[in-house]
């Protein structure tokens, strides 16, 4: 079964300072990877996905991820960090053979911002 | 911009009553999920539906849930009979053939 590793349980970082996320994936086949963002109170939304093609992907709100298979890694970047993006992030992967590609979700990182 | 929208917002129950969690999910969409979060811990996939049946269960779907889709726009998750445990934020989540899924806001259920 696949699983998802987010080794950062908490990171805080300045504002204006560059942001990396950390997510590892196990899965024996090429995942489709998300990461989504959580505010309070709020739902998930979708930054960016990867499904196949290029490895470096762009999403919503100045993030990128990119995909390293043999790390088996999907690392979430952005180069200066606003302090609206104070949030939670979840990196989740769905397997690609399941039709109705349900997702395992990691156990999140919650990112503070500092001013 | 289509969403997912989930009602209640909050619903608190005893403990042992049944509750129904309502989704409209994405009009176009064919796949539908619920998920849940416990306070602290990762969202966790419950079932996903297709076609009008379950496709897919996990460990934590047992026989106290249910999910219908009883007029071709909702999808409900029934608890029959909810503990203390069952307290958590649920997610409804859609998805089109070829696209992602799509969560709504939540709803938080308190069982006390």
């Amino acid at each position: 079964a696949q699983s998802v590793t987010q080794p950062d349980i908490h990171i805080t970082v300045s504002e204006g300072a560059s942001l990396e996320l950390r997510c590892n994936y196990s899965y024996g086949a090429t995942p489709y990877l998300f990461w989504y963002v959580q505010s309070p109170g709020q739902g998930l939304q979708l930054l960016l996905k990867y499904f196949s093609g290029d490895t470096l992907v762009q999403g919503i709100k100045g993030f990128e991820a990119e995909f390293k298979r043999s790390q088996s890694s999907f690392n979430l970047r952005k180069p200066s960090v606003h302090w609206s993006d104070a949030a939670e992030y979840f990196c989740a992967v769905a397997t690609s053979n399941n039709a109705g590609n349900m997702l395992t979700f990691g156990g999140g990182t919650r990112l503070m911002v500092k001013p | 911009e289509p969403e997912v929208t989930q009602t209640p917002s909050h619903q608190v129950t005893q403990m042992g009553q049944e509750v129904i969690l309502r989704c409209v999910p994405i009009s176009n969409h064919l796949y539908f999920y619920w998920y849940r979060q416990i306070l602290g811990q990762k969202v966790e996939f419950l079932v996903s539906f297709y076609n009008n049946e379950i496709s897919e269960k996990s460990e934590i779907f047992d026989d106290q849930f249910s999910v219908e889709r009883p007029d071709g726009s909702n999808f409900t998750l029934k608890i029959r009979s909810t503990k203390l445990e069952d307290s958590a934020m649920y997610f409804c989540a859609s998805k089109g053939q070829r696209t992602e899924a799509f969560f709504g806001q939540g709803t938080r259920l308190t069982v006390v």
